[in-house]
């Protein structure tokens, strides 16, 4: 069975960096396209950051526009592990992050519990 | 950016009714579009992808339909635990965006 497993989330200060990993078990890891999305309390879901299969990305790495510049999105096959660099954090970054598995078509077919990020004073 | 428009925001239906979301692209998309079910304290669970694939182990009762611009998600008989939120998301394009959700409460 797949799964998705998010860490690294917690109460962080404005202008502050957090570090979110997500181990994946269960399929080949190296060989799937991975994504982070991210839902703010009360809000819906919004696509946050892409990495290509392959070592360090491959071909693509893509970002919302909101988080160019302050993420890094990065991957460890030999570790089954995608991470999330997140610096100079802003109040409207409070939201649960989730990691999700690119399928067909750029469906996203497994997805992690979810990890909060808090930012605040 | 291409935007995604779902309709209705929300709506009130009973065990047993019809339900259509239907979800709109700003531009052709093809069949780039997903749709998924958010319950609270849960994973995103994908229904639907490439317009009308139903994902393994999903219902029958959930279809997906459209190509271009705009796209549909039907319930044929709603169940109880299909009250939750439901999004589109496109993925012909960076940024890959969702709509901004369909909440579906019991009646």
């Amino acid at each position: 069975e797949v799964q998705l497993v998010e860490s690294g989330g917690g109460l962080v200060q404005p202008g502050g960096s957090l570090r979110l990993s997500c181990a994946v078990s269960g399929s080949t890891f190296s060989t799937y396209n991975m994504n982070w999305v991210r839902q703010a309390p009360g809000k819906g879901l919004e696509w946050v950051s892409y990495i290509s299969s392959g070592s360090s990305g491959g071909s693509g790495i893509y970002y919302a526009d909101s988080v160019k510049g302050r993420f890094t999105i990065s991957r460890d096959n030999a570790k089954n592990s995608l991470y999330l660099q997140m610096n100079s954090l802003r109040d409207d970054d409070t939201a649960v992050y989730y990691c999700a598995r690119d399928f067909r078509n750029g469906g996203l077919d497994y997805w992690g519990q979810g990890t909060l990020v808090t930012v605040s004073s | 950016d291409i935007q995604m428009t779902q309709s209705p925001s929300s709506l009130s239906a009973s065990v047993g009714d019809r339900v259509t979301i239907t979800c709109r692209a700003s531009q052709r998309i093809s069949n780039y579009l997903s749709w998924y079910q958010l319950k609270a304290g849960k994973a995103p669970k994908l229904l639907i992808y490439a317009a009308s694939s139903l994902q393994s182990g999903v219902p029958s009762r959930f279809s997906g339909s459209g190509s271009g611009t705009d796209f549909s998600l039907t319930i044929s008989s709603l169940q109880p635990e299909d009250f939750a939120t439901y999004y589109c998301q496109q993925s012909y394009m960076i940024p890959r965006t969702f709509g901004q959700g369909t909440k579906v409460e019991i009646k």
